[in-house]
C-alpha cells in the first residue's frame, strides 16, 4: 500500500526557477524522506526531516514537515536541468523499519 | 564504501518462465529489503530481513516469488512461474539502523514477454 502522495504528479519548468512538490501521507511517522530516481536507475537518498522537525536545507534542496497536516514539501532551488528526474518521498510508516514509497512525481527542468 | 550491488542489470524471458535476481548489500548492513517498481510507480516493498530472518513479507506474493537471505549476507529473489504483470524493476536496498541510512542498488529491470 501507497502511504505518500506527491503532488503535483509532473511538472515542468525553465531552467533557473524554484520547483516545489509537495507529499501527504497518512499514518504517524518518526521520518521523511525524498529520493530522486533517474530514468532506468536506482533511487538516490535526497534529505531526510524528523518528525521533530519543521524545516531542513541541503543545499539547493529545502523541505518541510507540518505533522499536524500530515504533509511534507520539498523546494529546488534554482532548478538545473540535471534536476530532471522522477522524485518520492517516503515515510516509516508507525515507525516502522521499512520506508513505504509514494508515487512519485516527475520534473522537468528545460534548458 | 561499496554500494548495493545488483545484478542483472537486465533479464527480458517469457511468462511461466523463472528468473531469479542477486543482491549484495553494503557490508554491515543487518537489514535487507526487495522492492517491485512498476513503471510509472512508486517502489512496493516485497520483504524484509533482518540478518537471515523475514520480517515482513506480507506483500510478497507466495504462490510465485520466494526470497532467502542465507548466512545474512546476499539475497536472493524468485519469480517462478512469471506473468506479464510482473514485468518491473526490483530494487535491492539495505540499511544499518532502520529507515536510516537507506541505500538502493541500480536494480534489474525485468521484462516479461
Amino acid at each position: 500500500s501507497q502511504q505518500g502522495e506527491e503532488d503535483p504528479q509532473a511538472l515542468s519548468i525553465q531552467e533557473g526557477e524554484n520547483a516545489t512538490m509537495n507529499c501527504s501521507y497518512k499514518t504517524s511517522i518518526n521520518n521523511l524522506q525524498w529520493y530522486r530516481q533517474n530514468s532506468g536507475r536506482g533511487l538516490v537518498h535526497l534529505i531526510l526531516i524528523r518528525s521533530n522537525e519543521r524545516e531542513k536545507h541541503s543545499g539547493r534542496l529545502r523541505v518541510t514537515l507540518d505533522t499536524s497536516k500530515k504533509s511534507s514539501s520539498l523546494l529546488i532551488t534554482a532548478s538545473r536541468a540535471a534536476d530532471t528526474a522522477s522524485y518520492f518521498c517516503a515515510t516509516d510508516v508507525g515507525g516502522s523499519e521499512k520506508l513505504v514509497f509514494g508515487k512519485g512525481m516527475k520534473l522537468t527542468v528545460n534548458p | 564504501e561499496a554500494g548495493v550491488a545488483q545484478s542483472p542489470r537486465y533479464k527480458i524471458i517469457e511468462k511461466r518462465q523463472s528468473v531469479a535476481f542477486w543482491c549484495n548489500p553494503i557490508s554491515g548492513h543487518a537489514t535487507l529489503y526487495w522492492y517491485q517498481q512498476i513503471l510509472g510507480q512508486g517502489p512496493k516493498l516485497l520483504i524484509q530481513f533482518q540478518n537471515n530472518g523475514v520480517v515482513d513479507d506480507s506483500q510478497l506474493p507466495k504462490d510465485r516469488f520466494s526470497a532467502e537471505r542465507l548466512k545474512g549476507v546476499d539475497s536472493t529473489l524468485k519469480i517462478q512461474p512469471a506473468k506479464l504483470e510482473d514485468s518491473a524493476v526490483y530494487l535491492c536496498a539495505s540499511s544499518l539502523t532502520g529507515t536510516l541510512g537507506y541505500t538502493f542498488g541500480s536494480g534489474t529491470r525485468l521484462t516479461v514477454v
